[in-house]
């Protein structure tokens, strides 16, 4: 089945250290994003990226890093410098400018990162 | 600039009984309006999109969206509640000055369904 795979699913974390979630798709999109959850906020995006070897950031990219080195692949590294880490990620990916983007976005099952 | 505001944070209905989730916007263009829904610790699914086709959108689950321009609404209904229908729901403002697919999201409507 296609969809959008994101490990690990829970990840406890100490002051310091940083962390890659992982996210993969077998959709074929080329587009793919970090969101951030956070109770009662919605999601806010942290990063995207529209076509391999390119990423832009979003509304909240200080504190994170991204890589996208294979259109299946778009991992996300939360850093030390990031003040409040503990969230619910959430990676989704959709068609991109040239595959007849029609807005949807697919959604992975989430990674939710405690700093202890 | 895009937004969107979901008048409730939480409702509660009975099994049974219709359901109406409310979501205003505001856009300086066209929009693209989408509602999504989230189980707890699930991500999110797509229920229903409006993209200037019929102003009533079914979606799936037996939920259906009504666009309303002169109000500027895109509330969300169905017409009897299932205990399955518990979750968080998103309406959503599609954004096309970004450049790329950038969604608003609403702060979320948590649905309580009770027996």
């Amino acid at each position: 089945d296609g969809g959008i795979t994101q490990s690990p699913k829970y990840l406890f974390r100490k002051e310091g250290q940083n962390v890659t979630l992982s996210c993969e798709q077998n959709l074929n999109h080329d587009a793919m994003y970090w969101y951030r959850q956070d109770p009662g906020q919605g999601l806010r995006l942290i990063y995207y990226s529209q076509i391999v070897n390119d990423f832009q950031k979003g509304d909240i990219a200080e504190g994170y890093s991204v890589s996208r080195e294979k259109k299946e692949s778009f991992p996300l590294t939360v850093t030390s410098a990031q003040k409040n880490p503990t969230a619910f990620y959430l990676c989704a990916s959709s068609r991109g400018p040239g595959q007849g983007r029609t807005g949807e976005l697919f959604f992975g099952e989430g990674s939710r990162l405690t700093v202890l | 600039a895009q937004s969107v505001t979901q008048l409730d944070s939480h409702v509660s209905v009975s099994e049974g009984t219709p359901v109406l989730l409310r979501c205003n916007y505001s856009s300086s263009y066209s929009p693209s309006l989408f509602w999504y829904v989230q189980h707890p610790n699930k991500g999110l699914q797509l229920l229903l999109k409006y993209t200037s086709a019929a102003t009533l959108v079914k979606g799936i689950n037996g939920f259906e969206a009504e666009f309303k321009k002169s109000e500027t609404s895109f509330h969300l209904t169905k017409p009897s509640a299932h205990m399955s229908d518990a979750a968080e729901y998103f309406c959503v403002v599609s954004d096309p000055s970004g450049g790329y697919n950038k969604l608003i999201f609403g702060a979320g409507t948590r649905l309580a369904v009770h027996p």
